[in-house]
């Protein structure tokens, strides 16, 4: 267990409403990381971060935010949500040392109707 | 670019049979390679994980070898249990940013 909790679990909103999800860790880990799952795609990398204010796109980065004010919190933001972020979303850590693996939180699952 | 590719599922076997769930990969460089399984309405834990050719990585009775000469880590296990039923991913990690690239899953069913 890293320590890794997501919030909300789970959520139902409209299209067009702005839509923010939290990622808490308790470790103080550098790295942070967040996904999206969806059925025949795997995981695929939204925004990641290095530190408190350094963060970096992934692979589908379009139409989401993050922001990390504080090491322990990285919060990703739908601005203005749509049918095709409808998805699971996942956080994650990178485990300082060692062997650096990722350890992920329980996830989100958004529903945008 | 780097990718991975595993096997379509869903895989179903019997309790006790034998699991081998394929994954290939196409890499530049030496990746590291990593197997992922997750459980109904959980996250992604780590099962095993290989950084090197002919590692062998090993937990809970699974294996799995780094073959880089057919650039495979194919998932095995000798007996499986209805406990296994998951979503298995595979995934690489280039050690030049430390980001995974990952496998589509492959969903597993176990029938007593």
């Amino acid at each position: 267990d890293a320590g890794i909790t997501q919030s909300p679990r789970h959520k139902v909103t409209e299209t067009g409403t702005p839509v923010t999800l939290r990622c808490h860790q308790t470790e103080n880990h550098r790295y942070m990381y967040w996904y999206r799952q969806d059925p025949g795609h795997g995981l695929r990398l939204i925004h990641y971060s290095y530190g408190v204010k350094d963060t970096d796109k992934g692979e589908v980065s379009d139409g989401y935010s993050v922001s990390r004010s504080k090491t322990e919190d990285f919060l990703l933001t739908l601005e203005s949500a749509t049918s095709s972020q409808t998805s699971v979303y996942f956080c994650a850590i990178r485990a300082s040392g060692g062997g650096d693996e990722q350890y992920f939180g329980p996830g989100t699952r958004l529903t945008v109707t | 670019g780097n990718s991975v590719t595993q096997m379509e599922g869903p895989v179903t076997l019997s309790e006790e049979a034998f699991l081998t769930i394929n994954c290939t990969y196409t890499a530049t460089g030496y990746p590291s390679l990593f197997w992922y399984v997750q459980y109904p309405g959980e996250g992604l834990q780590l099962l095993l994980k290989a950084t090197k050719a002919d590692d062998k990585g090993s937990n809970k009775g699974f294996e799995a070898t780094y073959r880089k000469e057919t650039t495979s880590f194919h998932l095995e296990k000798g007996s499986v249990q209805v406990s296994d039923s998951a979503v298995y991913f595979c995934a690489l990690r280039m050690d030049s940013n430390y980001q995974l690239i990952w496998g589509a899953g492959t969903k597993l069913i176990i029938k007593p």
